[in-house]
C-alpha cells in the first residue's frame, strides 16, 4: 500500500504570505493525486486533481505540481479564509482504495 | 445546487449497530460512484469505501471489511452505510463524497458535512 507522508505539520504564517506544502508518496502514484482543504465542522473541499488541476471555483492562488512521488501545492498570498488543514490523497489501482495524507495546519501567526 | 447531507449518527455501544444516510440533490444521483470517508477525533481523514453507480462494485478499506456495507437507493439520490459490530475506534464523523463519475477515479469533488458516530458504553 502506498503511504502519503506531508511536511511540515504545521505552517505559521501571515495573511500575504505564501505557503508551500508538500506530499511526498511513498511509491510513484505518476500525477494521480489530490489535495483537499478541510475547515473544523465544514465539509472537505477538492482544490487540486490529477497533481496540477484547479477542481471547480478553486482561485488561482491555489497551485499544484508534481509527478511520481513528490508533489507540491502553493497558496501564493494567504487569506483569512485560507487557514485550515490540508490533506493530499491517493488511489492504489488494485483493489481501489483511497489513502489521505497526515494533513498540513496552515494558522495564523 | 450540488449538495450531499449525511444523517443517521448517534451514540451507540460496543457491538451495535447503526444505519447511516446521505442524501444527494443537484446531479444526477445514478450516474455517479460514492465514496464514505472517516475522521476520528483529533485524527486525519480516512477512506472507508466506495460504491460503483449501479451498485455493482464495492471496494472497502481493511479496517471496516465485514463490519460496513454500502448500499444505495437510486430512486431517492440516497446512499447509505450500514455499520455493525462497531468499535470504540469507530468513533468519527462519517462523511459521503461524490466520486467525479460512474466508474471509481481518482479523487473525491463533492462533500457533505458529515455525521458523527460515538461508540461507547
Amino acid at each position: 500500500e502506498i503511504v502519503l507522508t506531508q511536511s511540515p505539520a504545521t505552517l505559521s504564517l501571515s495573511p500575504g504570505e505564501r505557503a508551500t506544502l508538500s506530499c511526498r508518496a511513498s511509491q510513484s502514484v505518476s500525477t494521480h493525486l489530490a489535495w483537499y482543504q478541510h475547515k473544523p465542522g465544514q465539509a472537505p473541499r477538492l482544490l487540486i486533481y490529477e497533481a496540477s488541476n484547479r477542481a471547480t471555483g478553486i482561485p488561482a492562488r491555489f497551485s499544484g505540481s508534481g509527478s511520481g512521488t513528490d508533489f507540491t501545492l502553493i497558496i501564493s498570498s494567504l487569506e483569512a479564509e485560507d487557514f485550515a488543514v490540508y490533506y493530499c490523497q491517493q488511489r492504489n489501482n488494485w483493489p481501489p482504495s483511497f489513502t489521505f495524507g497526515p494533513g498540513t495546519k496552515v494558522d495564523i501567526k | 445546487q450540488v449538495q450531499l447531507v449525511e444523517s443517521g449518527g448517534g451514540v451507540v455501544q460496543p457491538g451495535g449497530s447503526l444505519r447511516l444516510s446521505c442524501g444527494a440533490s443537484g446531479f444526477t444521483f445514478r450516474t455517479y460512484a460514492m465514496h464514505w470517508v472517516r475522521q476520528a477525533p483529533g485524527k486525519g481523514l480516512e477512506w472507508v469505501g466506495v460504491l460503483s453507480y449501479d451498485a455493482s462494485h464495492e471496494y472497502h478499506a481493511d479496517s471496516v471489511k465485514g463490519r460496513f456495507t454500502i448500499s444505495r437507493d437510486n430512486s431517492k439520490s440516497t446512499l447509505f452505510l450500514q455499520v455493525n459490530s462497531l468499535r470504540p475506534e469507530d468513533t468519527a464523523v462519517y462523511y459521503c463524497a461524490r466520486d467525479p463519475g460512474p466508474g471509481i477515479h481518482y479523487n473525491m469533488d463533492v462533500w457533505g458535512k458529515g455525521t458523527t458516530v460515538t461508540v461507547s458504553s
